[in-house]
């Protein structure tokens, strides 16, 4: 899997959109983004991934550079309970099997009141 | 609803032991996942499984043993625990669907060995 690079952490004021960069300058051609949250103590949550297009769910925004070589995760209104470590992730799953998910040390998003 | 589930949450041991960890999933997915976090660090693959009886070495296997005689179920044995592996412990599965890596991850087992 690719390597990425996040700042280790950023805040956000409640309400605000949050933008979290990410950087994956060597990913390959089938490899997609996927992005992941920690609440504290809690097993990490899916949040969105993507492979060229930009994406958008329920809970966020992605949104891929042209050249893939980054993005940028965006929680349009973010609350207190958004206050968790996030992570970038580069994989590709033939779906044969899968080889894990290889996680980084993410960025730390503090949301104030 | 489906879910992921493990146990115990926290358990207390001490070196040498052996201890098991329970996973348990009901999203019927074939792929299941053992990863370890410690400190102040991301999570790191141990072992994971493509189907029944399929079990591979992730970054850190040394000391981890797992098995899968079932779908829903793998269980990952610690066979003489030692202070190095004190770690929160989650468990996760996935579906096998070309395209798609997203994992669904268990609340964690706290294991402290003394």
């Amino acid at each position: 899997d690719a390597k990425t690079t996040q700042p280790p952490s950023m805040d956000c004021a409640e309400g605000r959109a949050a933008n979290l960069p990410c950087n994956h300058s060597t990913i390959s051609g089938n490899e997609y983004v996927y992005w992941y949250r920690q609440i504290h103590s809690q097993g990490p949550q899916y949040i969105i991934h993507g492979l060229k297009n930009n994406e958008t769910n329920e809970m966020a925004s992605l949104i891929i550079t042209e050249d893939r070589k980054s993005s940028t995760l965006i929680l349009p209104h973010a609350t207190l309970r958004d206050t968790a470590v996030y992570y970038c992730i580069v994989s590709f799953h033939s779906g044969g099997g899968a080889d894990g998910l290889t996680f980084g040390k993410g960025t730390h998003l503090i949301i104030q009141p | 609803d489906a879910e992921i589930t493990q146990s115990p949450r926290h358990k207390i041991t001490e070196t040498g032991r052996q201890v098991t960890l329970a996973c348990h999933q009901t999203w019927n997915h074939n792929n299941m996942f053992w990863y370890r976090q410690d400190l102040g660090h991301g999570l790191r693959l141990i072992h994971y499984s493509y189907g029944v009886h399929d079990t591979n070495k992730g970054e850190v296997s040394d000391g981890y043993s797992v098995s899968r005689s079932n779908t829903e179920d793998l269980p990952l044995t610690l066979e003489s625990a030692a202070s190095s592996q004190t770690s929160v412990y989650f468990c996760a599965s996935s579906e096998s669907r070309v395209g798609t890596e997203t994992q669904y991850f268990g609340p964690g087992t706290r294991l402290l060995v003394l």
